[in-house]
């Protein structure tokens, strides 16, 4: 009964290779986000989807290529990994634009993926 | 997009009550502040969302003065478990904008014996 799901939780790989990470989610939401989050615990925004639309990029390396291919799964794609993208990668989701649970467009976060790049 | 700022660290004992205050001077008509609470190698999970005078949930209440100009997390009767990482958002929950919100840094409260 999972909300928000990650896979793998741990990634560790060598610098230059080209990894995945798969996130899905059951509770019907309509909008996906993709998080970086750094060693200091800051907490970045990397992507949004809304029904598979790509609607927030923020700056990031074009190495990184999110897919959406349908609105309860959105992938994170990373080519030619480098030292600096080791991170805690997280998924989440909401409901833009209206009342969900006891907030407006609550984000329901993933368990995390812990890449290390060596 | 408000830009807010919180303390970075908050020590408390057990049974203590932990405020944390959040300054967004720059609040816009339509924003409303949010607080997410982080526990150690999981995702942020939302714990309570205002936008003026006084929320309370059961887990905790959240502060918001007239001005809105800041905001206060108060966390009743800490326990060990509230150990956590906890972030203020300022944003307008009905815009696309929403998602472009930054967590920031957050405020790690630590809670001892």
């Amino acid at each position: 009964d999972t909300a928000v799901s990650q896979t793998p939780k741990y990634l560790v790989t060598q610098m230059g290779n080209d990894k995945s990470i798969k996130c899905e989610q059951n509770l019907g939401h309509d909008t996906m986000y993709w998080y970086k989050q750094d060693s200091k615990k800051f907490l970045k925004i990397m992507f949004s989807y809304n029904n598979k639309e790509l609607i927030i990029n923020e700056t990031v390396p074009n190495r990184f290529s999110p897919k959406s291919p349908d609105k309860a799964h959105l992938n994170l794609h990373i080519n030619s990994l480098e030292l600096g993208d080791s991170a805690v990668y997280f998924c989440a989701s909401s409901q833009v634009g209206g009342p969900d649970r006891s907030s407006y467009n609550e984000q329901f976060f993933g368990p995390g993926t812990r890449l290390t790049v060596l | 997009l408000a830009k807010t700022t919180q303390p970075i660290s908050m020590d408390s004992y057990e049974g203590q009550e932990v405020n944390i205050t959040c300054s967004h001077n720059n609040i816009a008509t339509n924003d409303y502040i949010t607080w997410y609470q982080q526990f150690p190698s999981q995702g942020p999970r939302f714990i309570i969302q205002g936008y003026k005078t006084k929320v309370t949930n059961e887990v905790a209440s959240l502060f918001i003065p007239a001005d809105r100009k800041s905001s206060t997390l108060s966390l009743p009767r800490v326990s060990l478990s509230d150990t956590a990482v906890y972030y203020c958002l300022v944003g307008d929950i009905l815009s696309d904008s929403w998602g472009k919100l930054q967590f920031g840094a957050g405020t790690q409260v630590v809670v001892t014996p």
